[in-house]
C-alpha cells in the first residue's frame, strides 16, 4: 500500500466495552510501534514489534491493554474494559528495518473516545 | 532514562523571520535524535534525523538542526518561515538502553504570520 493505514479512524465507546484498533503497515516493513497520543502532548510509546515478536511492551499501561502481530504484517491493539482516561488518539507506525534509529512511518490514527 | 523536552509549546513567527524551535534531550549513551511534523489532518512525517554522522543534519522543506553534545540540544531551524510551515513539530530521541522506544516531546505548534 501507499502508507500506513488505521481503522476506524474514530472509535466512540461506552466504559467497559472492548476495543480492537487495526494498523496495516507499509508492506515489509520490519517494524511496528503502537503510541498513545493525548490531547495536546506528544505520542507516548505503547510497544514495539520487529516482524511477529513483541520486543518491547514497556509502555502498555496495563494489562487490560494488549497488542499482537501474528503474521509479522497487520497488527491489532485491543483494550478491554477501557476506561475514560483510555480516551486518546491511537497512533501506529511502521520503518524498513528493526530497531528504533530509521524512520518511522505514520498512520492517521484512531481517535478513541470512552464515554 | 531518555527524556525530551521541547520549549515553546507555541512559536509565532512572521512570513520570512528566521524560525528556531528548541528541543533538549536527556540519554545516556550517544543518541538517535529526529524531528517529525504533522500537518493538520495528516499524520507525523520524518523532518530529518541525527545518527552520529554530521552534527549538522539537514531535512526537507528547508530545515536543519544541529546536534550540540555539550548543551544535550537539537534545536530546529530555518532561515525563512513560509505559511505552509504552520504545523506541530515534535523532537524525538531514541537509543540502545531505552529498548526499542522512541520517546517523543510534547510537541511545539508553530505559527506563521502573513
Amino acid at each position: 500500500g501507499a502508507g500506513v493505514s488505521q481503522s476506524p479512524r474514530y472509535k466512540v465507546a461506552k466504559r467497559g466495552q472492548d476495543v480492537a484498533l487495526r494498523c496495516d503497515p507499509i508492506s515489509g516493513h520490519v517494524s511496528l510501534f503502537w503510541y498513545q497520543q493525548a490531547l495536546g502532548q506528544g505520542p507516548e510509546f505503547l510497544t514495539y514489534f520487529q516482524n511477529e515478536a513483541q520486543l518491547d511492551k514497556s509502555g502498555l499501561p496495563s494489562d487490560r491493554f494488549f497488542a499482537e502481530r501474528p503474521e509479522g504484517s497487520v497488527s491489532t491493539l485491543k483494550i478491554q474494559r477501557t476506561q475514560q482516561e483510555d480516551s486518546a488518539v491511537y497512533l501506529c507506525a511502521s520503518s524498513r528495518l528493526g530497531g528504533g534509529r530509521n524512520e518511522q512511518f505514520f498512520g492517521p490514527g484512531t481517535r478513541l473516545t470512552v464515554l | 532514562a531518555q527524556s525530551v523536552t521541547q520549549l515553546g509549546s507555541h512559536v509565532s513567527v512572521s512570513e520570512g523571520a528566521l524560525v528556531l524551535l528548541r528541543c533538549n534531550y536527556s540519554s545516556s549513551v550517544p543518541p538517535y535524535l529526529f524531528w517529525y511534523v504533522q500537518y493538520p489532518n495528516q499524520g507525523l512525517q520524518l523532518l530529518l534525523k541525527y545518527t552520529s554522522a554530521a552534527t549538522l543534519v539537514k531535512g526537507i522543506n528547508g530545515f536543519e538542526a544541529e546536534f550540540k553534545k555539550s548543551e544535550t540540544s537539537f534545536h530546529l531551524t530555518k532561515p525563512s518561515a513560509h505559511m505552509s510551515d504552520a504545523a506541530e513539530y515534535f523532537c524525538a530521541v531514541s537509543d540502545h538502553t531505552g529498548g526499542f522506544k522512541t520517546i517523543f516531546g510534547a510537541g511545539t505548534r508553530l505559527f506563521v504570520k502573513a
